[in-house]
């Protein structure tokens, strides 16, 4: 079966500090992968998409940046956060076309705050 | 760009009894797929029910079914004799046709369902 890890589950750092938060997906391949954020008491927002290694497409302009060195891996990052990136992070990843109608499937999700 | 829209903040509801969610969406896509995911306190997402646009018949995932009006661009949620265990975020969802760049989620702004004893 497949399962989607992603870590730390949560993260207190200072401003102007780098950022990487990782996100590895098993018993699947080729995945398309995200990374939404969402803001306390709010709805998600699309930060990046991947549908294949190397390949990102950015939603937003803002601060941060994705990578996706291997095929199941899907890094956030940021070389200096800002007070605004503070949010809860969710990753997750869907199966290809072959499965039309197959929906998102997250992971736990990553509490940054950014102090 | 696809936008969704639930205009309910909180819905408040007694044990055992029913609440109706609201989600609207804005397309211009005749192929497309809406869901509606669940948020508990521990603030996993977990998928509640999906429903396809070109099929007219509403979805049913054992208590939650959905009223899809495609004319209206309408997908309400609906949680029957609801539990304790409801109680959580819901998001409506959008995504484009298959072959749409990335097959994107679009989410709305989220209800919070409290269930009362």
């Amino acid at each position: 079966s497949q399962t989607i890890h992603q870590w730390p589950a949560t993260l207190v750092q200072p401003v102007g500090s780098p950022l990487s938060l990782e996100c590895t997906v098993e018993g699947t391949s080729n995945p398309n992968l995200y990374w939404y954020r969402q803001a306390a008491g709010r709805g998600l927002q699309l930060l990046f998409y991947s549908v294949g290694i190397g390949q990102i497409s950015s939603e937003v302009p803002q601060n941060l940046s994705a990578s996706r060195p291997q095929d199941r891996q899907f890094i956030l990052s940021s070389k200096k956060l800002l007070l605004s990136d503070s949010g809860f992070y969710l990753c997750a990843w869907r199966g290809r076309d072959t499965i039309l109608f197959s929906p998102l499937h997250f992971g736990n999700g990553t509490r940054l705050t950014v102090t | 760009a696809q936008t969704v829209t639930q205009s309910q903040p909180e819905m408040s509801v007694q044990e055992a009894e029913t609440v109706t969610l609201s989600c609207t969406y804005d397309t211009s896509e005749s192929d497309y797929y809406l869901f509606w995911y669940k948020q508990p306190p521990s603030r996993q997402m977990i998928l509640v029910i999906r429903q396809e646009a070109y099929k007219q018949q509403n979805a049913t995932e054992n208590r939650f079914s959905v009223n899809f009006q495609k004319a209206a661009k309408s997908f309400s949620l609906k949680i029957s004799d609801s539990q304790l265990g409801d109680a959580a975020m819901y998001f409506c969802a959008y995504r484009s046709a298959p072959k749409a760049a990335g097959n994107k989620l679009t989410f709305g702004g989220g209800t919070r369902v409290l269930v009362k004893p």
